[in-house]
């Protein structure tokens, strides 16, 4: 049963443009979302989160948006640049509502491609 | 990543072998999280440890799989006559607080291949 879905396996987006991940969960529980970026051959390395009692979240060129009632969150990043080259992850944890286990869930990931 | 030590990188075994997977967490990090990730997978929760402690392992396949976190040394990852099934990337994490999910840091994986 996948509780975080990431239905794009690839993006494809050109240099400069706005390159738009998308996520969706189906546990209620969950109340602290994150975004992973991860290299071939690396560990996944925090990009940005947000907290359900939020609904925006900016950090330079990304920005997390989150829709509890569509129980969606999207990762916007803009302008896209060719380092911007990974594997994206979602993640969600009950970190405040307690439930669930004590590790984060991930999606599949979405491999996003920053053609030039 | 910086920090957080997985080795070996690369572990070949045979069917029926033992594996063990080790993490040095973070300095004055002693909260460690173990991930695995299929192929086409995302990443998937196995166990958390303190030191000493299993605090969670709901995630953890019932049998085969063990995990500790020894008062000195890295965590350690062992898995019992392994199957074809096992192999993936097994990842850990650390963090120096409970809850605070983005806080942990992740190694850079140990990627098993059973044969």
């Amino acid at each position: 049963d996948q509780q975080v879905k990431q239905n794009s396996p690839s993006l494809s987006v050109q240099e400069g443009r706005i390159s738009i991940l998308n996520c969706d969960y189906t546990n209620s529980m969950f109340d602290y979302f994150l975004w992973y970026k991860k290299y071939p051959a690396e560990g996944p390395t925090f990009l940005i989160s947000i907290s359900s009692i939020k609904d925006k979240n900016e950090d330079g060129r990304f920005t997390v948006f989150l829709n509890k009632s569509a129980k969606h969150l999207s990762l916007h990043i803009v302008p896209s640049q060719p380092g911007d080259s990974a594997v994206y992850f979602c993640a969600a944890s009950a970190m405040y509502s307690g439930g669930g286990a004590d590790g984060l869930t991930f999606g599949k990931g979405t491999h996003l491609i920053i053609q030039p | 990543n910086a920090g957080v030590m997985q080795n070996p990188r690369h572990l070949v075994r045979r069917r029926g072998q033992e594996a063990r997977l080790r993490c040095s967490p973070m300095k004055g990090h002693s909260h460690v999280y173990w991930y695995r990730q299929l192929p086409e997978e995302g990443l998937k929760f196995m166990v958390y440890l303190q030191k000493e402690n299993i605090i969670d392992e709901s995630g953890m396949p019932k049998e085969r799989f063990s995990a500790e976190f020894p008062k000195e040394g890295p965590s350690i990852l062992r898995i019992q006559q392994v199957v074809r099934g096992d192999s993936a990337a097994y990842f850990c994490a650390s963090s120096l607080r409970k809850q605070a999910p983005h806080e942990q840091y992740f190694g850079p994986g140990t990627r098993l291949t059973v044969t």
